[in-house]
């Protein structure tokens, strides 16, 4: 079975802080997809990336980087100097080929940026 | 380039009743997946077209249904609305559904039901 969790509920932190956001999956697909997903209030949820089961690169986009670890099968989210606009759900999801194209994703953790 | 567009945004109806959401996807893109957001359940998978053919379900009750025309437009149905269908549904769209692929999402419709 497939699942993935974010233990992390909610996050608090102060404008310009360093957060990171962890999250934890299961399957056992060799081929697999992991996604992390932004839901501010307005609801729509917004891509931010996808990392396939062969790459272990971390990768960096502006503040953002993301630590890919298959021996911990972790794919946690870092937002570097946070603002008060990274305020929102962010959520961690996987495809693989059990699920076929379905996104099983974690519970969510909100984060709030206060300035 | 437009984004997923669901319609309508909010809805409120009466347990029994029955309920069709809408969902234009991004252009060019023909796969289009539905998902139920509740605060207890999280996100959940109830289906996916590609080329007007159910190519993957959820685990939700015959209720739920949906159906996609050849521009790729999809149409998610429930039938004898039950108060825990109260939820956020979210429809998303990439260019062929494959699980490699990053699914686009729309602002979804609030349904509740009284």
């Amino acid at each position: 079975a497939q699942k993935v969790t974010q233990a992390q509920t909610e996050i608090s932190v102060v404008e310009k802080e360093d957060v990171t956001l962890d999250c934890v999956y299961e399957t056992r697909d060799t081929t697999y997809y992991l996604f992390w997903y932004k839901q501010p209030p307005s609801g729509e949820l917004v891509f931010l990336i996808r990392r396939n089961s062969f790459d272990e690169q971390n990768e960096i986009s502006g503040r953002y980087s993301w630590n890919f670890q298959k021996s911990t099968s972790s794919f946690n989210f870092t937002i570097t100097a946070s603002q008060v606009v990274d305020s929102a759900v962010y959520f961690c999801a996987l495809t693989a080929n059990q699920a076929g194209t379905a996104l099983i994703f974690g519970k969510g953790t909100t984060l709030s940026v206060s300035s | 380039k437009a984004g997923v567009t669901q319609t309508p945004r909010y809805l409120i109806k009466t347990r029994g009743q029955q309920v069709t959401l809408s969902c234009s996807p991004i252009s060019g893109h023909r796969s289009v997946s539905w998902y139920q957001q509740t605060p207890g359940q999280g996100l959940q998978f109830l289906f996916e077209y590609f080329s007007e053919t159910q190519r993957n379900k959820g685990n939700f009750p015959g209720r739920f249904s949906g159906r996609q025309f050849s521009n790729s437009r999809s149409e998610m149905n429930v039938s004898t609305l039950e108060l825990g269908d109260s939820a956020l549904y979210l429809c998303a769209s990439s260019l062929s559904g494959g699980s490699n692929q990053p699914q686009h999402f729309g602002d979804g419709t609030r349904l509740s039901i009284l």
